[in-house]
């Protein structure tokens, strides 16, 4: 399994960008990095994935580093309504399916 | 279109009476979840069904738990002589092939 790695908890202001970092350091080179968060009370919510270039949506940004061990999650004008637990995965790939399992994902404060 | 759904969304049970609960997913998606989240933890994965091959039951927390998945559509979770420990939020989730999962909005199970 590629596992990642990413901080239990991070603060940003109100309008700031929110950057949340994840580490997968034994990804192998077909697997993507997908990006989920959960709003209290509320099932994961999908927001981004990628495989090797960088990747922008209505949501968010996601920026992989060349060797793809790592990613950051940008969120850029982060507001009250963004504080949730962001999940990173790289689903394993299995007989053309992904198995995905969250690990403990970021805990985002967006502070007034 | 209409997403994953789930019911009921709120149960309330005995200790040591079984329960079912059941997740309706998206049309035509071939890969099918179940997660559990217990109350301030991350998410637990259970098992998953994978089109027509044998289902990755390796999460399910003891043989009290089973699932099923009729016709490659409509699942069953069952939980056999429930515990208070079974109190959680289960999650429901399904994809196509190597896409992006999509969650229902998660059975509430709370066992006196």
């Amino acid at each position: 399994d590629a596992k990642t790695t990413q901080p239990t908890s991070m603060d940003c202001a109100e309008g700031r960008a929110a950057n949340l970092p994840c580490n997968h350091s034994t990804i192998s080179g077909n697997e993507y990095v997908y990006w989920y968060r959960q709003i209290h009370s509320q099932g994961p919510q999908y927001i981004i994935h990628g495989l090797k270039n960088n990747e922008t949506n209505e949501m968010a940004s996601l920026i992989i580093t060349e060797d793809r061990k790592s990613s950051t999650l940008i969120l850029p004008h982060a507001t009250l309504r963004d504080t949730a637990v962001y999940y990173c995965i790289v689903p394993v790939n299995s007989g053309g399916y992904q198995k995905v399992t969250f690990g403990i994902g970021t805990k985002l404060q967006v502070i007034p | 279109g209409a997403g994953v759904s789930q019911s009921p969304s709120n149960k309330v049970t005995e200790k040591g009476k079984d329960v079912e609960l059941r997740c309706d997913p998206i049309s035509g998606h071939t890969a099918l979840y179940w997660y559990r989240q217990s109350l301030g933890q991350g998410l637990e994965f259970l098992i998953y069904f994978q089109g027509n091959s044998a289902p990755d039951k390796s999460g399910l927390p003891s043989d009290r738990f089973s699932a099923e998945r009729t016709g490659g559509s409509v699942s069953t979770l069952t939980i056999q002589r429930t515990q208070q420990e079974d109190s959680a939020v289960y999650l429901c989730a399904s994809s196509l092939e190597r896409h992006t999962i999509h969650f229902g909005p998660g059975t509430r199970l709370t066992v006196t």
